[in-house]
């Protein structure tokens, strides 16, 4: 069955960078994309960006360009996405789902448990 | 701009059936949209997606309780025979080249 599994909470403080993971399982990883999406506290679904894990393209959301990149290593199934400057308005869980390989997109039909990042002083 | 628009709030009554409505913006009327829910403390769960000629595809182990349908510009997801874990929050999403939109999502309370 396919899953995406998202590494552990995160704590960090105004300024620095978190390094998220999600691994793949139960389906062919280069033949899709992961797309990226926050939760603030309370609030609704956010998306961040895309990116392909059979070419490596990305594309970001305005708001994140030049703080986020998005990676996947193929050989072990893992997609990342790291956020630098971190701010306390940054702090939200932060979750991985499936999509499609190519940047014109598709629904996203597999969802990460979610990280909660915290970014406080 | 692509914008996706969907009402705070809905209620309905155990074993009722209610409507969501998910509207889309003006020049996307053809889209396909994806409808997810959000139980509480829960992480979202992909529901189906619906295509502009009202034709949908559930996800795996979705029951036929949840169904979808579409008129011009408006996606509209259908619950019946709804039960307490429907309470949950409900989320339309679309995507377009090197873009993905969330709706606000709306909050359905089961009475």
């Amino acid at each position: 069955q396919v899953q995406l599994v998202q590494s552990g909470a995160e704590v960090k403080k105004p300024g620095a960078s978190v390094k998220v993971s999600c691994k793949a399982s139960g389906y062919t990883f280069i033949s899709y994309g992961i797309t990226w999406v926050r939760q603030a506290p309370g609030q609704g679904l956010e998306w961040m960006g895309w990116i392909s894990a059979y070419n490596g393209y990305t594309n970001y959301a305005q708001k994140f360009q030049g703080r986020v990149t998005m990676t996947t290593d193929t050989s072990s199934s893992t997609a990342y996405m790291e956020l630098r400057s971190l701010r306390s308005d940054d702090t939200a869980v932060y979750y991985c789902a499936r999509d499609y390989k190519y940047s014109s997109g598709a629904e996203q039909d597999y969802w990460g448990q979610g990280i909660l990042v915290t970014v406080s002083s | 701009q692509l914008v996706l628009t969907q009402s705070p709030s809905a209620s309905a009554s155990l074993g009722a059936s209610v409507n969501l409505t998910c509207s889309l913006s003006s020049g996307h009327s053809n889209y396909a949209i994806a409808w997810h829910q959000q139980q509480p403390e829960k992480g979202p769960r992909y529901l189906m997606k619906l295509n502009s000629d009202g034709s949908h595809i559930r996800g795996d182990g979705i029951p036929d309780r949840f169904s979808g349908s579409s008129s011009g510009a408006e996606r509209y997801l259908t619950i019946s025979s709804l039960q307490s874990e429907d309470e949950a929050d409900y989320y339309c999403q679309t995507w377009g080249t090197g873009i993905r939109v969330f709706g606000g999502g709306t909050k359905l309370a089961v009475l």
